[in-house]
């Protein structure tokens, strides 16, 4: 199957600190997306990449769809204590094809 | 601009019962998506449909349907409830496949 492999599971870092985390798939997909579900929530829509190459910012969240097609990167820097929460990235093939999402990082900001 | 609305918000079943889960996707929007996450899990996709029409289905069983009305809203039907069916249950809607914007859910618990 098109699996997505998420990594790191979970990260606990201190505040102001900068995070970085990843996502690999063994094949090549047009679109990647980053959510963030804090608890009790639905994920939210963080970045959309839709080129190899391509960097994307939100503040001080940056994602980077990887030059082979297969990777995406999210950094956040400076991390304050709202970052907290579960980080997705998930996939899209194209047409009829559903999203498929990794399985998540958790991160924890310690003040 | 509303966002997704989910309800009911909580829901308590008994095995062997059907539970009915109720969607209202963001104005404009014309495709939902139905995913399940349980318990330390990721998003698993359950159900796509678009203006009217089941798109795609994933790995559930039969007793996992649902359907999408004129307005677009949409319904998911659990028949024959089991405990392991106890998860969060998430909608999204979306105008292009890709960007899918997700309601708060609604927590599913078989007893």
């Amino acid at each position: 199957g098109q699996q997505l492999n998420q990594s790191p599971q979970s990260m606990f870092i201190q505040e102001g600190e900068d995070v970085s985390m990843n996502c690999t798939s063994s094949s090549i997909f047009n679109t990647w997306l980053w959510y963030k579900q804090e608890p009790g929530e639905g994920p939210v829509l963080l970045i959309a990449l839709y080129k190899a190459g391509e960097l994307t910012s939100n503040g001080r969240l940056t994602a980077q769809f990887g030059i082979t097609r297969k990777d995406s990167f999210l950094n956040i820097s400076a991390s304050i204590p709202s970052d907290v929460g579960i980080y997705f990235c998930a996939r899209y093939g194209g047409g009829n094809t559903p999203l498929v999402f990794g399985k998540g990082t958790r991160l924890s900001v310690i003040a | 601009e509303a966002g997704v609305t989910q309800s009911p918000t909580h829901l308590i079943k008994t095995r062997g019962q059907q539970a009915t889960l109720r969607c209202s996707p963001i104005s404009g929007h014309t495709s939902v998506y139905w995913y399940q996450q349980a318990l330390g899990l990721g998003l698993q996709f359950l159900l796509w449909y678009d203006e009217g029409e089941e798109r795609n289905r994933g790995n559930f069983p039969p007793r996992f349907s649902g359907r999408q009305f004129p307005n677009y809203s949409s319904e998911l039907n659990v028949n024959a409830l089991e405990l392991e069916d106890s998860a969060l249950y998430l909608c999204a809607s979306s105008l292009v496949g890709y960007e899918q914007y997700f309601g708060p859910g609604t927590r599913l618990t078989v007893t």
